[in-house]
């Protein structure tokens, strides 16, 4: 089944200690990307990566790290979180071959709260 | 930089009506694509129908279609025949070829469907 997996689902951590969401898709996409989704401001994009280590920032990329070191996955990392970090937060992936034709699919979500 | 509006925050739509969700965006780039996502409340983004740019005729996918208008910067959701289960989050987004394949989100409308 074509399918993006996320871990963990649901993480309370607190502020300072290091955490690392994974992502993995299994469709053999170029593109991966990360979003996090917060209530008014729908989803905005924290990094993207279009191949194998290249990876570049989105709208929101403050606090976040990402790798794509393989092409099937591209872990999140938050070095240090803080509260504002608290959100929802999506990994997507797609085709990219011929642009911006092709939908995303997104993985089921990750809801974090840093405390 | 591309912007994407959802102007309607929530709406009531009685059932088996249709129902147009409105979403105007905002680039410089002639080339894009334009999605609509639902995101029922369990959370995942399922994909719904895609128009590009150079589409000369609206998209269309089952019960659901794009008006687009093209000067208009406009690309609405019309859902006929509206069932119980479309009550969800709706989410318009846009693609730019040249914006390294970012995908935009508007900050959604709520749907809910009366019986």
């Amino acid at each position: 089944e074509a399918q993006v997996t996320q871990n963990p689902r649901y993480l309370i951590t607190v502020t300072g200690k290091k955490l690392t969401v994974t992502c993995s898709q299994n469709m053999n996409h170029e593109y991966m990307s990360w979003y996090r989704q917060d209530p008014g401001l729908g989803l905005r994009q924290i990094y993207y990566s279009m191949n194998v280590e290249v990876t570049d920032k989105g709208d929101v990329p403050e606090g976040y790290k990402v790798s794509r070191k393989e092409k099937r996955n591209f872990p999140l990392i938050l070095e240090s979180p803080s509260p504002n970090q608290t959100s929802l937060y999506f990994c997507a992936s797609s085709r990219l071959a011929g642009g911006y034709h092709y939908e995303q699919y997104f993985g089921p979500g990750t809801r974090l709260t840093v405390t | 930089a591309q912007k994407i509006t959802q102007t309607q925050p929530g709406m009531f739509v009685q059932e088996k009506e249709a129902v147009t969700l409105d979403c105007t965006y905002d680039t410089s780039d002639p080339s894009y694509g334009l999605f609509w996502y639902k995101q029922p409340s369990s959370g995942e983004m399922i994909f719904l129908i895609y128009q590009g740019s150079y589409d000369q005729q609206n998209a269309t996918e089952g019960r659901y279609s794009l008006n687009f208008q093209k000067a208009r910067k406009s690309a609405n959701l019309v859902i006929s025949a509206s069932q119980l289960g479309d009550s969800a989050m709706y989410f318009c987004a846009m693609r730019v070829n040249n914006a390294g394949n970012m995908l935009t989100f508007g900050g959604g409308t709520r749907l809910m469907v009366k019986p």
